[in-house]
């Protein structure tokens, strides 16, 4: 029973395309998150939402979108794909912020 | 200064050894330490948490706090060719996002 899902596993696409991203979580949390992982490995928080409301929008091109449905999902819009977007994207969930939280697989994007 | 700092290594030993993982950080005020295990490919895995200075054990692993030196540390004991992955700490204060370290990669050699 897997308990933060991303779909999909693997995304290769165009500069200039648009793309989405979606997870879902199985926990019951209230606070779900988008992080950013280069090549060099280091986690980067995107965005934070808090039942569905956006807490955290850290410095993140406007061409990212995220957009939470309802408390357990929260999808990854992103517009004019560029070559610096390529990396691993990871969703995550916690009961609540500073508290610990559990991550999904990752989507790993390649824009070519 | 950088809130929390971890060596990125890389970090060899061979099968068997004890392994000692450490950060440092620089914030009173965290209180909430964790430890996270991410394989290549894959999404970082919680393995240990704790909210407060001390040990906590769990089969192999053993997470220390020690609040007072701002200094957290994960210890695997008898460590497997499977333990060779990269090792996150994360730190959280009230309600704001957790603050993890780079990671360090471990390789434990058969």
């Amino acid at each position: 029973d897997t308990a933060v899902s991303q779909t999909p596993k693997y995304l290769v696409t165009q500069m200039g395309n648009d793309k989405s991203i979606k997870c879902e979580q199985n926990l019951g949390h209230d606070t779900m998150y988008w992080y950013k992982q280069d090549s060099k490995k280091f986690l980067k928080i995107m965005f934070s939402y808090n039942n569905k409301e956006l807490i955290i929008n850290e410095t993140v091109p406007n061409r990212f979108s995220p957009k939470s449905p309802d408390k357990a999902h929260l999808n990854l819009h992103i517009n004019s794909l560029e070559l610096g977007d390529s990396a691993v994207y990871f969703c995550a969930s916690s009961q609540a912020q500073g508290r610990e939280q559990y991550f999904g697989p990752g989507t790993r994007l390649t824009v070519t | 200064q950088k809130e929390v700092e971890q060596d990125p290594g890389p970090l060899s030993v061979p099968e068997g050894a004890i392994v000692s993982l450490n950060c440092t950080y620089s914030n009173s005020a965290f209180q909430y330490f964790m430890w996270y295990r991410q394989y290549s490919r894959k999404g970082p895995e919680l393995l240990m948490y704790t909210y407060s200075s001390g040990n906590k054990e769990d089969g192999r692993f053993t997470a220390q706090v020690d609040k007072s030196s701002k200094y957290i540390s994960l210890f695997i004991r008898d460590s497997q060719p499977s333990d060779s992955a990269t090792y996150l700490c994360a730190l959280g204060r009230g309600n704001t996002p957790l603050v993890f370290g780079k990671g360090t990669r471990l390789s434990v050699i058969a």
